[in-house]
């Protein structure tokens, strides 16, 4: 089976950088993405990483080491806005199953 | 462009009352369709996927079942719910089952068995 770890809370400064962890544990890997879900709301697809490395997405980056089996979601320029949960994801051997993390509440402060 | 329609927004629905949530996806075809369920301030649980008409895999053993009676429709149901059932329901829908598998997400219902 698949389970994720994250933070359950981060909290920064606006401005600030910020960077939400996960590692998982996974039967066969197909990739880790990332989402953002606001209170009330429904997640939204903030990036993917197949590869290792890092990928830039404006001010959000990710990145992904598949040896160590972690990866993080970097956000930079923090915006009040940015208030979220911030949730890894990882897909099944299969392709079709994507499992969530617990989920990373942030709190940015003025 | 693809949207994803899912009702109602909330629903309070008694103990032992039957239940029937409807998604709808436009402008793609043979979408791959979810079902998640999110306890309040926790992640999302997966309870069933569709990967086609009458295809449906079931995540979670309960007292739920989802059926796909058309390529983008996929309806989640129960016979009779328990308190237990009560969070957020989230339909979603990707094409494929390589690449990014990117997840688009409905609006969520909002269900509170009392």
């Amino acid at each position: 089976g698949q389970s994720l770890e994250q933070p359950s809370e981060v909290t920064a400064v606006e401005g600030a950088i910020v960077q939400i962890n996960c590692t998982y544990q996974t039967s066969g890997f197909y990739g880790l993405s990332w989402y953002q879900q606001h209170d009330g709301g429904a997640p939204t697809f903030l990036s993917y990483n197949a590869l290792d490395g890092l990928e830039e997405t404006g001010r959000f980056s990710s990145f992904l080491s598949r040896s160590d089996s972690y990866g993080y979601l970097l956000l930079q320029e923090l915006q009040m806005k940015d208030s979220a949960s911030y949730f890894c994801a990882v897909r099944d051997t299969g392709g079709f199953k994507t499992i969530f993390g617990a989920g990373t509440r942030l709190f940015v402060k003025a | 462009s693809q949207t994803i329609h899912q009702w109602p927004a909330t629903l309070v629905q008694p103990v032992g009352s039957p239940l029937s949530l409807e998604c709808t996806v436009e402008g793609t075809s043979n979408p791959n369709l979810y079902w998640y369920r999110q306890a309040a301030g926790r992640g999302l649980q997966l309870l069933f996927y569709s990967v086609g008409i009458g295809q449906i895999s079931s995540e979670v053993p309960q007292n739920l079942s989802a059926s796909r009676p058309q390529d983008r429709q996929f309806i989640l149901s129960s016979k009779k719910l328990l308190l237990s059932d009560s969070g957020f329901y989230l339909c979603a829908w990707s094409v494929g089952g390589g690449g990014t598998q990117k997840l688009f997400f409905g609006s969520g219902t909002q269900l509170s068995v009392l």
